[in-house]
């Protein structure tokens, strides 16, 4: 099984500030690699897939990059509906995810 | 795009359920589909998957043995029959829209809730 760590588990930012997450992969997950944003009593919803790409009607201030074990998930700009919890999940072999990062308001 | 999963509830250690969801707004035989689930105020397990005609399946290791996914494409409709549960499979059950059997998953449905209590 293929391990996924997500850091830190809580980010505090301030509106309009950017925010960096990151997941890392126990092996090599080539560019599969999607993250989620799930706000409480919602399901999950898919912001980015293949490491970068966006999907439509996600804004821009998402981004996507990384390869191979290393990933990042950058949200430039924090807006008031960004805050929420975000999984990154591998699906090179059995999907599997983080354990989430919840980024809250500072 | 609309996922509507039922079936879930409270059952006893070693029994079973049968949990379904209806697909509509899509053609639901062009998408590989899975179950994900969740315990509340925990993260995310993928629990299963199948591609579009039902000729490939996977499952989690936690669940392999005892979990069964399948489908109905006539009825655009996704199943997972749970055996032999355990208390640990306590969790909201997503139904989730795919490609293939690994895969990211680009829809997502509300989920249903199954408790395995004594």
């Amino acid at each position: 099984e293929i391990v996924m760590t997500q850091s830190p588990a809580t980010l505090s930012v301030s509106p309009g500030e950017r925010a960096t997450l990151s997941c890392r992969a126990s092996q090599s997950v080539s560019s599969n690699l999607a993250w989620y944003q799930q706000k409480p009593g919602q399901a999950p919803r898919l912001v980015i897939y293949d490491a970068y790409t966006g999907v439509t009607g996600i804004p821009a201030r998402f981004r996507g990059s990384g390869s191979g074990t290393e990933f990042t998930l950058t949200i430039s700009s924090l807006q008031p509906e960004d805050f929420a919890v975000y999984y990154c999940q591998q699906y090179s072999h059995w999907p599997t995810f983080g354990q989430g990062t919840k980024v809250e308001i500072k | 795009v609309q996922l509507v999963e039922s079936g879930g509830g409270v059952v006893r250690p070693g029994g079973s359920l049968r949990l379904s969801c209806e697909a509509s707004g899509f053609t639901f035989d062009d998408y590989g589909m899975g179950w994900v689930r969740q315990v509340p105020g925990k993260g995310l397990e993928w629990v299963s998957g199948i591609n579009w005609n039902g000729g490939s399946t996977g499952y989690a290791d936690s669940v392999k043995g005892r979990f069964t996914i399948s489908r109905d494409n006539a009825k655009n409709s996704l199943y997972l029959q749970m055996n032999s549960l355990r208390a640990e499979d306590t969790a909201l059950y997503h139904c989730a829209r795919g490609s293939t059997v690994t895969t990211f998953f680009d829809k997502w449905g509300q989920g249903t809730l199954v408790t395995v209590s004594s």
